[in-house]
C-alpha cells in the first residue's frame, strides 16, 4: 500500500463546478497535512495546511479525518486558473514529507 | 516576499560525472530539504537537514548523495557519480522551525544525465 494515495484523476470539469479531491495515508503517526498545487514543470506551491478542525480559504476547503486517515480538498466555483495538479503531502514531523502522486484538474471555460 | 532560490536552473552532465546543485533557503529558516521529481512521476523526499546534520533520509539517498551547508546561506546536494536514472527535477525546500510546518519550495534544477 502506498504511504499517501490520491484519487487517480484526471478531473475534467466545466467552469463553476465543485470538485473534491481525496487523499488517504497509511502512517498513523503522521502529524501534519498539506495540499500543494503544482503547475506543469514548476515547483509545488502550498495551497493549504490542513488542521483537525478543518479550514477554509475562499473557494477552498480542507478537511482532515485522523480516525480514517483521510484528507480532502474541496474547490467550489472552479475557475480555469485552478487547472493544475494537486498534491497531498503528509509529514510525520520528524523531517520527512511524503507526497501523493497528485491529481490533475482541468477546468474548461 | 522571501523565497528559496536554486542554481543552476538546468544542468546537463555526462554519466559518471559529479554534480553539485545549489540552494539558498529562506534566511531565517532552520530546516532544509531536497526532493526530486522524475518526469511524470511524484515528488520524492531525499533528505532533510537541521543543525548541520542530516535529520532524515530516504532509501533513494544512498552513498552517491551528500548534502552540505558550506556557509551561512547555501545548502548543496552533491551527486558523486551520476547515473542516467538521476535525471530529474531537484527541488530544495526550507521550513521555519520544524518539518511539521509549511515547506517552501525553490523553483528546481532540472538535471539531465546523458
Amino acid at each position: 500500500r502506498k504511504e499517501v494515495e490520491q484519487d487517480p484523476g484526471p478531473f475534467n470539469v466545466p467552469e463553476g463546478a465543485t470538485v473534491a479531491f481525496n487523499c488517504t495515508y497509511s502512517n498513523s503517526a503522521s502529524q501534519s497535512f498539506f495540499w500543494y498545487r503544482q503547475d506543469c514543470r514548476k515547483e509545488p506551491k502550498l495551497l493549504m495546511s490542513v488542521y483537525s478542525s478543518g479550514n477554509e480559504d475562499g473557494r477552498f476547503t480542507a478537511q482532515l479525518n485522523k480516525a480514517s486517515q483521510y484528507v480532502s480538498l474541496l474547490i467550489r466555483d472552479s475557475q480555469p486558473s485552478d487547472s493544475a495538479t494537486y498534491l497531498c503531502a503528509v509529514s510525520t514531523g520528524a523531517g520527512k514529507s511524503t507526497f501523493g502522486d497528485g491529481t490533475t484538474l482541468t477546468v474548461k471555460p | 516576499e522571501p523565497e528559496v532560490t536554486q542554481t543552476p536552473s538546468h544542468q546537463v552532465t555526462q554519466m559518471g560525472q559529479e554534480v553539485i546543485l545549489r540552494c539558498v533557503p529562506i534566511s531565517n529558516h532552520l530546516y532544509f530539504y531536497w526532493y526530486r521529481q522524475i518526469l511524470g512521476q511524484k515528488v520524492e523526499f531525499l533528505v532533510s537537514f537541521y543543525n548541520n546534520e542530516i535529520s532524515e533520509k530516504s532509501e533513494i539517498f544512498d552513498d552517491q548523495f551528500s548534502v552540505e551547508r558550506p556557509d551561512g546561506s547555501n545548502f548543496t546536494l552533491k551527486i558523486r557519480s551520476t547515473k542516467l536514472e538521476d535525471s530529474a527535477m531537484y527541488f530544495c525546500a526550507s521550513s521555519e522551525t520544524t518539518p511539521a510546518e509549511t515547506q517552501y519550495f525553490g523553483p528546481g534544477t532540472r538535471l539531465l544525465v546523458l
